[in-house]
């Protein structure tokens, strides 16, 4: 049972242009979510984070949407730059520190 | 700034052998975690500890162990390595409410 889900594995965007990354959840009882980046042979690295008690949180040219009703929530950068190419990760938790991660999103930013 | 190592970076194993991996931080948190990454796949967690002496399982726990006897290490074991038991293998370390940092992998083939 996917609790957290990426339905798209790969991406590939335009550099200057938006990237939108999506995610979708299952459990109601998720209130933190999280994104991480993802480089070749190294760690995930904590990216933005959005508390269920918000819609949107920003950071520069990071911005997540969180929409409770649909159960879903997007990573958008704008400009994409093209060392934002990485594998994304969406996260979820439910009021502890155990993470639910999805399976990623390849983003390649084309020049 | 170490922030949180892991050894070895790469190594392969016979069927039934069994080895330790190695993951200690430098941060002071008091929370670490281990992961396992499958390819194509998210992070599942194996278990988790919320301070030395404290350890709990996650949603992916048989065929490991570990153990907790400081706050800076959280060695990983497995006993009877199976092939099932190849993957990528993260450690993560967090304070209470914080954003996980992790290392930068195992990678573990069971031949």
């Amino acid at each position: 049972d996917q609790q957290v889900k990426q339905n798209s594995p790969s991406l590939s965007v335009q550099e200057g242009r938006i990237s939108i990354l999506n995610c979708d959840y299952t459990n109601s009882m998720f209130d933190y979510f999280l994104w991480y980046k993802k480089y070749p042979a190294e760690g995930p690295t904590f990216l933005i984070s959005i508390s269920s008690i918000k819609d949107k949180n920003e950071d520069g040219r990071f911005t997540v949407f969180l929409n409770k009703s649909a159960k879903h929530l997007s990573l958008h950068i704008v400009p994409s730059q093209p060392g934002d190419s990485a594998v994304y990760f969406c996260a979820a938790t439910e009021g502890a520190q155990k993470l639910v991660f999805g399976q990623g999103t390849r983003l390649t930013i084309n020049p | 700034n170490a922030g949180v190592t892991q050894t070895p970076k790469f190594r392969i194993l016979k069927i039934g052998q069994s080895m330790t991996l190695q993951c200690a931080q430098d941060m002071n948190h008091n929370y670490m975690y281990w992961y396992r990454q499958d390819p194509g796949m998210g992070l599942k967690l194996i278990y988790y500890s919320v301070g030395a002496g404290i350890t709990d399982k996650g949603e992916v726990p048989n065929g490991y162990n570990v153990s907790r006897s400081t706050t800076e290490d959280f060695p990983l074991r497995l006993e009877l390595a199976a092939p099932s038991q190849t993957s990528v293998y993260f450690c993560a370390s967090s304070q209470l409410d914080q954003p996980q940092h992790f290392g930068d992998g195992t990678r573990l083939s069971i031949l």
